[in-house]
């Protein structure tokens, strides 16, 4: 069975450093992209980023270029979120997601695999 | 940047239908696909690349993709279908999401 779970809650001041995690299990892990997907409180979702764990590809969208960084550990299956410095508008649940099939990524992929999301709370 | 377009809210009665468009420059061009997302829960796929079902999605969910706009169609709505709805398409090699609506079914 095909898992995504991410890691628990986090509670951080503005100017703190976050990794968050999202382990993958039940599937050939490298082979298959993952992306991380933003759900600020109350608001919709907004795409931040997608890696490819096989050669480390990673793609941002231009809106977190720069204010994310993604990156994957192949020997643990886990993909990573990580942030320099929060800002108490980085306050979010943070999802990672995988479409259903490995290899490139084309104009019809879609993400049918969900991570439980990651809350994460900056406030001073 | 590229923009996909929802309204806010759709209201349907039970057993009625329901149409939520998405809207975006030549996007009948593109693949669309739906999610569905509860509070306090992570998205769920019901629709991918414009008319596909995944498995375990009722036959009520459909879609369709043509012009400048994508329409996700729920026939017989049911009191569990109410959520949000997001679509997905992609450009420029980045996911763009819609801004989502609101199904409420009263």
């Amino acid at each position: 069975e095909v898992q995504l779970v991410q890691s628990g809650a986090e509670v951080k001041k503005p100017g703190e450093s976050l990794k968050i995690s999202c382990k993958g299990s039940g599937y050939n892990f490298i082979n298959y992209w993952i992306g991380w997907v933003r759900q600020m409180p109350g608001k919709g979702l907004e795409w931040m980023g997608i890696i490819y764990p096989v050669d480390s590809d990673t793609r941002y969208s231009p809106s977190f270029q720069g204010q994310v960084t993604i990156s994957a550990d192949k020997s643990t299956s886990t993909v990573y979120l990580q942030w320099g410095s929060l800002k108490a508008s980085d306050t979010a649940i943070y999802y990672c997601a995988r479409p259903p099939q490995g290899g490139s990524l084309w104009s019809g992929s879609y993400f049918d695999y969900w991570g439980q999301g990651t809350l994460v709370t900056v406030s001073s | 940047s590229y923009e996909l377009t929802q309204p806010p809210s759709v209201s349907v009665s039970p057993g009625q239908t329901a149409s939520i468009t998405c809207s975006g420059d030549k996007l009948g061009d593109k693949y669309t696909c739906w999610y569905q997302q509860k509070p306090g829960q992570s998205p769920v796929l019901v629709i991918y690349q414009d008319t596909k079902r995944p498995s375990g999605i009722p036959e009520r969910f459909s879609g369709s993709n043509s012009g400048n706009t994508a329409t996700l169609t729920i026939s017989g709505t049911q009191t569990m279908d109410e959520a949000d709805y997001y679509c997905q398409a992609w450009d420029s090699n980045t996911v763009v999401f819609g801004g989502g609506t609101k199904l409420t079914v009263l």
